[in-house]
């Protein structure tokens, strides 16, 4: 599998930005999915997840409210899209593929990731 | 929220010898903990899982140990293409999964 991610994006404050993930070489609905940001210069933070064939998202509580995880099993992509935007939500974007178990869960090291797509919000 | 606090910040080391990173939880994650490696404008790759598993690719000199609070990881004879940054991941404990602050290995 492959993991490509739409590219960089300017935002203003206040306004939204969705990053896709299009994913190649297997199903999406085999898998589950997470999003991970890097602000210039610091280190990861995970924001959330996707298990596209339940459905189910999952966010961490600093960007609930703010972030929405989906997927389109037809088109093998899954989205994330953050609201509200403020100049600290600047960062790169990835998402991440959990490796492969016996069962679809949200609890894994990431062994696939995209190339990452850089959001700069700025007035 | 479980706490990764990784040690040292920064590991200055020369080409051949031996590296020890640490990477130390708030509370017990069991066995499930990565490491991940970054270079500057690449995503992270997946080195080890399982607390010392190697993912598929990843040379023998990476090697991964601890359970519960401590985990490390030894690269046994750096190469130049290992100079890099290396996160630990702990996805025990949800939510969220969190990552350690990172290690910087540069060249002596």
């Amino acid at each position: 599998m492959q993991l490509l991610q739409s590219g960089a994006e300017v935002k203003r404050p206040g306004s939204s930005v969705k990053v896709s993930c299009k994913a190649s070489g297997d199903t999406i609905s085999n898998h589950a999915f997470s999003w991970v940001r890097q602000a210039p210069g610091q280190g990861l933070e995970w924001m959330g997840g996707i298990i596209p064939m339940q459905g189910i998202a999952d966010y961490a509580q600093k960007f609930q409210g703010r972030v929405t995880n989906t997927a389109d099993e037809s088109t093998g992509t899954v989205y994330m899209e953050l609201s509200s935007l403020k100049p600290e939500d600047t960062a790169v974007y990835y998402c991440a593929r959990v490796a492969p178990t016996a069962v679809i869960t949200p609890r894994g090291a990431y062994d696939i990731w995209g190339q990452g797509t850089l959001v700069t919000v700025s007035s | 929220e479980i706490v990764m606090t990784q040690s040292p910040a920064t590991l200055s080391v020369s080409p051949g010898e031996r590296a020890t990173l640490s990477c130390r939880a708030s509370q017990s994650v069991r066995r499930n903990l990565a490491w991940y490696q970054q270079k500057p404008g690449q995503a992270p790759r997946l080195l080890i899982f399982g607390a010392s598993t190697r993912a598929s690719g990843i040379p023998g000199r990476f090697s991964g140990s601890g359970s519960g609070t401590e985990f490390t990881l030894t690269i046994s004879s750096l190469q130049s293409e290992d100079f890099a940054v290396y996160y630990c991941h702990q996805y025990d404990n949800w939510p969220p999964w969190t990552f350690g602050q990172g290690t910087k290995v540069e060249v002596k």
